[in-house]
């Protein structure tokens, strides 16, 4: 079946700009996650759904970052004024939203802030 | 959660095993040990997870230590398309769904 999927796949904007990033996950899948990898360095944690509610959100580095899950399927993660140290990968993946539930990845978003 | 330790990096010539090892001597009785790994360009990849038992499955074994402190990601045969970062994560089985803590990973590097 269809695996995560995410759009764009690149995605280059100017500092002080207005970005969305979108995630589909897996059908069926009620637990979403938001991670951002920056170069070198593994995947951290920014926000997690359990259907369309927010479950964890500490991740989220401040008030620019934004994210929602209206219909407990698509996500987007929204960054406002957008500045450079936001350039990194952003994952998302999903899973059944059990304890051992196995969380699949998407192939992220590349985001460069010029 | 616990925290874990890797090595930064290993080398492996294809056809071999690829022994990887994690410590994580802070590990709580509820809490799993759990591989994935990245490929260059791509999201992270489940690899295997496990409790106390050895497990295996068509990617991996996974050999815990008796004490729970440290255990090794086997890979039996490695090729050169298990050429990867991979992460030890102990992740607690009692809070549902979850986030994974990632650290900075092993660096495995296939040689032909």
């Amino acid at each position: 079946g269809a695996g995560v999927s995410q759009t764009p796949s690149n995605k280059v904007t100017e500092k002080g700009k207005y970005v969305e990033l979108r995630c589909d996950p897996i059908s069926g899948h009620t637990a979403l996650y938001w991670y951002r990898q920056s170069l070198g360095q593994g995947p951290e944690f920014l926000i997690y759904f359990q259907g369309t509610g927010a479950a964890d959100d500490s991740g989220l580095p401040n008030d620019r970052f934004f994210a929602v899950r209206p219909e407990g399927s698509v996500s987007t993660l929204k960054i406002q004024r957008t500045e450079r140290g936001d350039s990194a990968v952003y994952l998302c993946a999903s899973s059944l939203g059990r304890t051992t539930d196995t969380q699949y990845f998407g192939p992220g978003t590349r985001l460069t802030v010029l | 959660d616990a925290k874990t330790t890797q090595p930064p990096s290993m080398d492996c010539a294809e056809g071999r095993a690829a022994n990887l090892p994690c410590n994580h001597s802070t590990i709580s009785g509820n809490e799993y040990v759990y591989w994935y790994r990245q490929i260059h360009s791509q999201g992270p990849q489940y690899i295997i997870h496990g409790l106390k038992n050895n497990e295996t499955n068509e990617m991996a074994s996974l050999i815990i230590t008796e004490d729970r402190k440290s255990s090794t990601l086997i890979l039996p045969h490695a090729t050169l398309r298990d050429t990867a970062v991979y992460y030890c994560i102990v992740l607690s089985k009692i809070q549902g769904a979850q986030k994974l803590v990632f650290g900075q990973g092993t660096r495995l590097t296939i040689n032909p």
